[in-house]
């Protein structure tokens, strides 16, 4: 589950490994998601995107899934690589063709054991 | 090319101040956003500029928070009365029109009010 606060949810992977973080997004209407990277002193990073209109989508080593009956998305990472190690947030948004504000969650923090 | 800047990087007011935070966006860029990060959270939407003009100024916490982008491309968020609570990132992200989901962030400028 998710926790609030200074205490992101952690997940340690050994190098090599595939990783899986979840999320669970809030909001029915929601039809676009995004996975961001944040390494820290940095602005999130844009990993790969989804929209509601599909449930899986694969980019270099990532992999999105979409279940909108539970309001759940995942992440997959194959073959984690140490620069793999970060804080990953999902984050949804209604496509209007004007506000795109993103929604993020609390966050996952990886991190890659050599 | 030339990612979302901010400055500064890092800003410490006391207690009452006043402080303003620039971005400059990807040139071109017609969106702006200006998110809020606090420690172990994930960034929360401030306000949205589409042009020149504030079209979504709902995630504003208080009328001590005001932002402008006078001529469609650099933003200005200004504090008032800063109070410690206002410590955070805050972060700056463009994309290349409306109806673009894609945001791109910048790195960020910490504010710590004392």
């Amino acid at each position: 589950g998710e926790s609030v606060g200074l205490h992101l949810p952690t997940l340690s992977v050994q190098e090599g490994d595939n990783s899986i973080i979840n999320c669970a997004y809030s909001n029915s209407a929601s039809d676009y998601f995004i996975w961001y990277k944040q390494e820290s002193g940095k602005g999130p990073q844009f990993i790969i995107d989804i929209r509601s209109n599909m449930d899986k989508r694969q980019g270099q080593r990532v992999t999105v899934l979409l279940n909108k009956t539970v309001k759940h998305l995942s992440l997959q990472i194959a073959a984690t690589q140490p620069g793999d190690s970060a804080v990953y947030f999902c984050a949804e948004s209604i496509s209007n063709f004007g506000n795109e504000k993103l929604t993020f969650g609390t966050g996952t923090r990886l991190t890659i054991i050599p | 090319g030339a990612g979302v800047s901010q400055t500064p990087s890092n800003k410490v007011t006391e207690k009452g101040k006043y402080v303003e935070l620039r971005c400059d966006p990807i040139s071109g860029h017609t969106a702006l956003y200006w998110y809020r990060q606090s420690l172990g959270q994930g960034p929360e939407f401030l306000i949205y500029f589409q042009g020149t003009g504030a079209a979504d100024d709902s995630g504003l916490p208080n009328d001590r928070f005001f932002a402008v982008r006078p001529e469609g491309s650099v933003s200005t968020l200004k504090i008032q009365r800063t109070e410690r609570g206002d410590s955070a990132v805050y972060l700056c992200a463009s994309s290349s029109y409306a109806g673009d989901n894609e945001q791109f962030f910048g790195p960020g400028t910490r504010l710590t009010v004392l």
